[in-house]
């Protein structure tokens, strides 16, 4: 079964330290992977996906197939950072797509 | 474009009522899911419907339950509320795959006392 594993469900930096939210995923075929934020009352939304392999707001993640991870990574952290991310996976064909329970970045200044 | 939108956005009920929530997809649209989000589970996937027809559905009792119309907005129901079921209750839509990139609403609020 496809599975989302987020580890940490709070994260804290400080502001201008680099960030790493983990996201490790169970899935037999090549997946595509996405990560949403949840800014505060603010509605969740696309952050990245790895088929674009682009960086949004400083951002990048990276798709290790054999470490079977997809890591949200910034080199230095702000506090408008400061938000819930959620790594999710698509599966194949008409299937939901499978999110995990999400990390709460907090970027102390 | 318009984004998703839910109505109401905050709701308290008193258990054993019943509720129903709106949502209306971007237009062009299609795909239409429905998710519970609580602080200690995170986002739960309710069900998605596509063309008026359940498509994929979550783990969740026979209690709630959706519907989706020709215009694609979507409605769901919880039946007996229970005090568990306070949470945000968000609806994303999407072209047509639910796993394609999903845009969301603002969710609603639902209190139950």
């Amino acid at each position: 079964a496809q599975r989302v594993t987020q580890p940490e469900k709070l994260l804290s930096v400080f502001k201008g330290a680099p960030v790493e939210l983990k996201c490790n995923y169970s899935y037999s075929g090549s997946p595509e992977l996405f990560w949403y934020v949840q800014y505060s009352r603010q509605r969740l939304q696309l952050l990245l996906r790895h088929i674009s392999r682009e960086s949004i707001k400083g951002f990048t993640a990276d798709l290790n197939k054999g470490e079977t991870s997809f890591h949200l990574k910034k080199p230095f952290a702000q506090e408008e950072d400061s938000a819930m991310y959620y790594c999710a996976l698509s599966p194949p064909g008409n299937t939901p797509l499978v999110f995990g329970k999400g990390t709460r970045l907090s970027v102390i200044a | 474009k318009a984004g998703v939108t839910q109505t109401p956005r905050y709701l308290i009920k008193t258990r054993g009522q019943q509720v129903t929530l709106s949502c209306s997809p971007i237009s062009g649209h299609r795909s239409v899911s429905w998710y519970q989000q609580t602080p200690g589970q995170g986002l739960q996937f309710l069900f998605e419907y596509f063309s008026e027809t359940q498509r994929n559905k979550g783990n969740f009792p026979g209690r709630f339950s959706g519907r989706q119309f020709s215009n694609s907005r979507s409605e769901m129901n919880v039946s007996t509320l229970e005090l568990g079921d306070s949470a945000l209750y968000l609806c994303a839509s999407s072209l047509d795959r639910p796993a394609q990139e999903q845009y969301f609403g603002p969710g609603t609020r639902l209190t139950v006392t």
